[in-house]
């Protein structure tokens, strides 16, 4: 069962936007809408930001969002702040089955 | 509020079997998906299956079928992963999450618990 595949890294000034990008397959991602994006600092547990690709859990800011075109769904985070610096991971079920999968993980530096 | 709460770190030799557990707390423990996944050392998420408290019931991926077996305690509110024949490359922190919709099984996992070290070396 292949990862979904994410940029390694990506990089922005504070105030700018950023989109992380998750591809997957028509089996996965593109299959159906239960795609979530996970935000992880060095030694904690990953942290829910977005489900059902474009929700966000209370207390997330707004400046997360999260959308879908086919098989690749995306992060966007506007207004970069320096607290935003962490490990930002893709998953998604398995259509038609129980299984899930996430993506490799995407660095997020702020300069 | 809603808390998941892991066993701590372990040391074990290859070839060994390491038991995880990971108590509930806030919900109706019988009502969501426990998952599991684990975190090699500077590595990404991997997802390794999930139990259904309510009735115990299991799904596994595929690369750890073999291996592991996740079991519940409802009395304690407790779930447990266990890894057999323990390699080098299974030392990883090990999460437990719990599915975000109560009776659905969305894959989506929220909130996680703290983690727990599993270092296997001889």
């Amino acid at each position: 069962q292949s990862a979904l595949t994410q940029p390694a890294s990506v990089s922005g000034s504070p105030g700018q936007s950023i989109t992380i990008s998750c591809t997957g397959t028509s089996s996965d991602v593109g299959g159906d809408n239960f795609v979530s994006w996970y935000q992880q600092h060095p030694g904690k547990a990953p942290k829910l930001m977005i489900y059902d690709v474009t929700n966000r859990p209370s207390g997330v800011s707004n400046r997360f969002s999260g959308s879908k075109s086919g098989d690749t769904a995306s992060l966007t985070i506007s207004g970069l702040q320096a607290e935003d610096e962490a490990d930002y991971y893709c998953s998604s079920r398995r259509s038609s089955s129980t299984l899930a999968v996430f993506g490799g993980g995407t660095k997020l530096t702020v300069l | 509020q809603v808390q998941l709460v892991q066993s701590g770190a372990e040391v074990k030799k290859p070839g060994a079997s390491v038991k995880v557990s990971c108590k509930a707390s806030g919900y109706t423990f019988t009502d969501y998906y426990i998952h599991w996944v684990r975190q090699a050392p500077g590595q990404g998420l991997e997802w390794m299956g999930w139990i259904n408290p309510n009735s115990g019931g299991t799904n596994y991926a595929q690369k750890f079928q073999d291996r592991v077996t996740m079991t519940r305690d409802t009395s304690i509110s407790t779930a447990y992963m266990e890894v057999s024949g323990l390699r080098s490359d299974d030392t990883a922190v090990y999460f437990c999450a719990r599915d975000r919709i109560e009776l659905w099984l969305r894959t989506e996992f929220d909130p996680w618990g703290q983690g727990t070290l599993v270092t296997v070396s001889s």
